[in-house]
């Protein structure tokens, strides 16, 4: 079936690191990848998406790339900040439907 | 636009009770989704609708779940019989289906109804 499967947290960083939250994917069909953001006491927000192999989603410095040959969909920042403080879901969609989250990734950037 | 609203915020009851939840969707969204979601986990899918028809209610946990969406705007989730199990955050989302419009797709999620079954 559809799954995703993102890297385990917590994550801690300093501000200005760089950051990788790895997922990957497993799906029938050709499936939209989302990464969306969860910041404390709000609800789930679309931070970037890709529709097709090799599209780049990018939004706030965040960037994330559809690999098809590797089924990943890696979300990256150069420098982060202490407001991207912060749970970061990977999702799959084929055809419109249900939405398979990944478990979240929580990041926390220390100043 | 005030995005996709859920009442009750929060809900306390006790076992065995039956509980009902609603989400206002924005209102030119045609589809409308429940999930739950679990402390320490992502949201997983339990139904959706399209206008007034639920396309897929195979996913809904137990017979105790039912949802509804009778004008095709605003949708209920009820839980019969609660146990503490349910205990969790209930979430709702939109998203305007236009003709396999993949490139525009995306799910607006709602705050959510965070249960807790005494």
């Amino acid at each position: 079936g559809n799954s995703v499967t993102q890297m385990e947290g917590p994550v801690t960083l300093s501000e200005e690191a760089f950051l990788t939250i790895n997922c990957t994917y497993t799906a029938t069909g050709y499936p939209s990848l989302f990464w969306y953001v969860q910041y404390p006491g709000e609800g789930l927000q679309l931070l970037l998406k890709a529709t097709k192999a090799d599209d780049k989603g990018s939004n706030k410095g965040f960037e994330a790339t559809y690999r098809k040959e590797t089924t990943s969909f890696h979300l990256e920042k150069g420098s982060v900040q202490v407001s991207d403080s912060a749970v970061y879901f990977c999702a799959l969609s084929v055809n419109n439907n249900d939405m398979r989250f990944g478990a979240g990734t929580r990041l926390t950037v220390k100043p | 636009d005030t995005g996709v609203s859920q009442d009750p915020r929060h809900k306390i009851t006790k076992r065995g009770q039956n509980v009902t939840f609603r989400c206002d969707p924005i209102s030119e969204h045609n589809r409308l989704y429940w999930y739950r979601q679990t402390l320490g986990q992502g949201p997983e899918f339990l139904t959706y609708f399209q206008n007034e028809a639920q396309l897929e209610k195979s996913r809904l946990l137990s017979d105790r779940f039912s949802a509804e969406r009778p004008k095709g705007s605003f949708s209920t989730l009820e839980i019969q019989r609660t146990e503490q199990g349910d205990s969790a955050m209930y979430l709702c989302a939109s998203s305007l289906e236009a003709d396999r419009d993949y490139l525009n797709y995306e799910q607006y999620f709602g705050p959510g109804t965070r249960l807790t079954v005494t």
